[in-house]
C-alpha cells in the first residue's frame, strides 16, 4: 500500500498570507495526486488533479505542484473561507486509492 | 446537474444489519465509477471500495475487503454500501463519490454523506 504523509498537521496562517501545504508518497506516484478541500459538515471539494490541473470552479489561487513522491499544494493569499482541511489522494495504484492524514489550515 | 443524493442518518446497535445508499442524478450512472469513503470521527478519509454500476465490477480496500458489500442497482442509478454485522467501530461518516471518467482515480462529485451511528 502507498502510505501518503501530509504536513504539516495543521497551519496557522493569517488571511492574505500564503499557505504551502505538503504531502509526500511512501513510493512514486507519478502525477497521480488529487487535493481536496473539506470544510466542517461538508463533503470534501476536489481542488486539484494531475498534481497540478485545478478542478472545474476552483479559484486561481490553489496551485499543486511535485511529481514523484513529493507534492506541495499553495494557496496564494488566503481568504476567510479557505480555512479548512485539506487531503491528498495518490490513485496511481488504482484502483488501491489512499488518502494522506490531513493538514488543516486555520486562522493565526 | 450531477448529484449524488445519499440516504439518511442511521442509529443501530452492535451486531444489526445495515444497507445505505446512493443514488446518482444528472449523469450517465452506468459510466462512472462510484466508491465509498470513511471518515470516523474527528479523522480522516478512507478510501473504501469502488463499484462500477455499468457490470457491477467492485474492488475493495484490504482493509474493508469482507468487512462490507458494495453493490448497486443501475436501473434505479443507485450505489449501496452495506454491513451484516456492525460494530460499534463502524461508527463514523459515510461518503459515496464519483471518480472522474477523464481522471479515473479523482473523486469530482460528492454525496453529502451519512452519519452511522452504532451503540448499545
Amino acid at each position: 500500500e502507498i502510505v501518503m504523509t501530509q504536513s504539516p498537521a495543521t497551519l496557522s496562517v493569517s488571511p492574505g498570507e500564503r499557505a504551502t501545504l505538503s504531502c509526500r508518497a511512501s513510493q512514486s506516484v507519478s502525477s497521480n495526486l488529487a487535493w481536496y478541500q473539506q470544510k466542517p459538515g461538508q463533503a470534501p471539494r476536489l481542488l486539484i488533479y494531475g498534481a497540478s490541473t485545478r478542478a472545474t470552479g476552483i479559484p486561481a489561487r490553489f496551485s499543486g505542484s511535485g511529481s514523484g513522491t513529493e507534492f506541495t499544494l499553495t494557496i496564494s493569499s488566503l481568504q476567510s473561507e479557505d480555512f479548512a482541511v485539506y487531503y491528498c489522494q495518490q490513485y496511481n495504484n488504482w484502483p488501491a486509492l489512499t488518502f494522506g492524514g490531513g493538514t488543516k489550515v486555520e486562522i493565526k | 446537474e450531477v448529484q449524488l443524493v445519499q440516504s439518511g442518518a442511521e442509529v443501530k446497535k452492535p451486531g444489526e444489519s445495515l444497507k445505505i445508499s446512493c443514488k446518482g442524478s444528472g449523469y450517465s450512472f452506468t459510466s462512472y465509477w462510484i466508491g465509498w469513503v470513511r471518515q470516523m470521527p474527528g479523522k480522516g478519509l478512507e478510501w473504501m471500495g469502488i463499484i462500477y454500476p455499468g457490470d457491477s465490477d467492485t474492488r475493495y480496500s484490504p482493509s474493508f475487503q469482507g468487512q462490507v458489500t458494495i453493490s448497486a442497482d443501475k436501473s434505479i442509478s443507485t450505489a449501496y454500501l452495506q454491513w451484516s454485522s456492525l460494530k460499534a467501530s463502524d461508527t463514523a461518516m459515510y461518503y459515496c463519490a464519483r471518480l472522474d471518467i477523464l481522471v479515473p482515480g479523482a473523486f469530482d462529485y460528492w454525496g453529502q454523506g451519512t452519519l452511522v451511528t452504532v451503540s448499545s
